[in-house]
């Protein structure tokens, strides 16, 4: 009954490969967020995205990109792996409308490049 | 959104209550006062929000100065499981839509 799931749940690749990570939401929420997590434990925002908007962190790489096949999914492309690319990745979910303050986050995806 | 300022870390014994600080003092009129927590390797979990009342709900609760420059999260009563690191984050607006910025937080030991 997961609420926010994310796949796959390790990832190791070499550099410059093209990777994705795919998170889905059965909250109904219209918004959905990634996030990085690097090894010094800081959580970075690097989008949110609903269906009016995507909002990017300026500091992300353009090899990355998140893709919605639908509201109830927001993944993450990379493109051309870096070893600073290692860290764990977050997906979230809220719902913008309404009384809702929380956001939903996804288990992680521990993503190492070598 | 405001920047905040928590201690890096603090220990608790196990059924005490375990009372996190933090100071945004220079946090504005419309800027909310957010707690969430982060247990070793999974994602974030929200705890309580406020804008200047204190709040209750069954996790904890929020005690936010008059002044509105600092506030405390309070576990009533902390159990292993609470081990974590806790967030305080200040941002415009009671909705949930929009990015979140994380400090380093507060990693609390619960200890038995």
């Amino acid at each position: 009954d997961t609420a926010v799931s994310q796949t796959p749940k390790y990832l190791v690749t070499q550099m410059g490969n093209d990777k994705s990570i795919k998170c889905e939401q059965n909250l109904g929420h219209d918004t959905m967020y990634w996030y990085k997590q690097d090894s010094k434990k800081f959580l970075k925002i690097m989008f949110s995205y609903n269906n009016k908007e995507l909002i990017i962190n300026e500091t992300v790489p353009n090899r990355f990109s998140p893709k919605s096949p639908d509201k109830a999914h927001l993944n993450l492309h990379i493109n051309s792996l870096e070893l600073g690319d290692s860290a764990v990745y977050f997906c979230a979910s809220s719902q913008e409308s309404g009384s809702s303050y929380e956001q939903y986050f996804g288990p992680g995806t521990r993503l190492t490049v070598t | 959104d405001a920047k905040t300022t928590q201690p890096p870390s603090m220990d608790c014994a196990e059924g005490r209550a375990a009372n996190l600080p933090c100071n945004h003092s220079t946090i504005s009129g419309n800027e909310y006062v957010y707690w969430y927590r982060q247990i070793h390797s999974q994602g974030p979990q929200y705890i309580i929000h406020g804008l200047k009342n204190n709040e209750t709900n069954e996790m904890a609760s929020l005690i936010i100065t008059e002044d509105r420059k600092s506030s405390t999260l309070i576990l009533p009563h902390a159990t292993l499981r609470d081990t974590a690191v806790y967030y305080c984050i200040v941002r415009v607006g009671a909705g949930s839509a929009r990015q979140l910025t994380f400090g380093s937080g507060t990693q609390l030991t619960v200890l038995p």
